[in-house]
């Protein structure tokens, strides 16, 4: 099974600063035919479900705001939020889709 | 729009069963895979179990293989999850999903919550 180490596991960034999330793959799950990374991430306000952010490691879903980004490939994958707002404030979360699906254990982003 | 609603959740005793249902609505349902992911109070998200767009093919967590069993009904655009031999680390808030290939989990339902306690 693939495991997904996520860090930081707390984050506190002023407003407007960046934030940076990681996560780390026990293996590569990219397919380097089709360059396709099987990995997404989430962003989960308190007492909601979680929403899709990107996909694919670094396609913006519909309607998110271009402040979030998503790179890497192979092990080796990043969430950057740039001009961090007020409503970033949430646990964000990776998933890799490649095998049986695993999650990181979540990144919790604060204000300074 | 897209929805998919959870039902099923409650208080259970340890050893018991439950079986917890998702509705969906606004998609073609057969276009889908879907996925169970539950998350224990105050804890991060643990996948649980998937199912194939044919139904054919299922795969579940180590933590629930044996005990938990994933279906799907196209008539009544369905994921039901079966729950027995419950225990206390099953305690959590249950989330349906939608799922593809490419995007992995695009849309999740409100979730419903399951206590194991005696």
């Amino acid at each position: 099974d693939i495991v997904m180490t996520q860090s930081p596991e707390h984050l506190a960034v002023s407003l407007g600063e960046r934030a940076t999330i990681n996560c780390k793959s026990s293996q590569s799950f990219s397919y380097t035919l089709t360059d396709k990374n099987f990995l997404s991430w989430y962003q989960q306000r308190p007492g909601q479900p979680p929403k899709l952010l990107i996909y694919r490691a670094s396609i913006r879903e519909s309607g998110v705001p271009d402040r979030f980004s998503g790179s890497g490939s192979a092990t080796e994958f990043s969430l950057n939020i740039d001009n961090v707002q007020a409503e970033d404030v949430a646990v964000y979360y990776c998933l890799q889709y490649y095998g049986s699906p695993s999650f990181g254990q979540g990144t919790k982003v604060e204000l300074k | 729009e897209v929805q998919l609603v959870e039902s099923g959740g409650g208080l259970i005793q340890p050893g018991g069963s439950l079986r917890l249902s998702c509705v969906v609505s606004g998609f073609n349902f057969s276009d889908y895979q879907y996925n169970w992911v539950r998350q224990a109070p105050g804890k991060g998200l643990e996948w649980v179990a998937w199912i194939s767009m044919s139904g054919n093919v299922v795969k579940y967590a180590d933590s629930v293989k044996g005990r938990f069993s994933i279906t799907k009904d196209k008539v009544n655009k369905s994921v039901s999850l079966q729950m027995n031999s419950l225990r206390g680390d099953d305690t959590a808030v249950y989330y349906c999903a939608r799922t593809t290939s490419d995007y992995g989990i695009d849309f999740w339902g409100q979730g419903t919550l399951v206590t194991v306690s005696s």
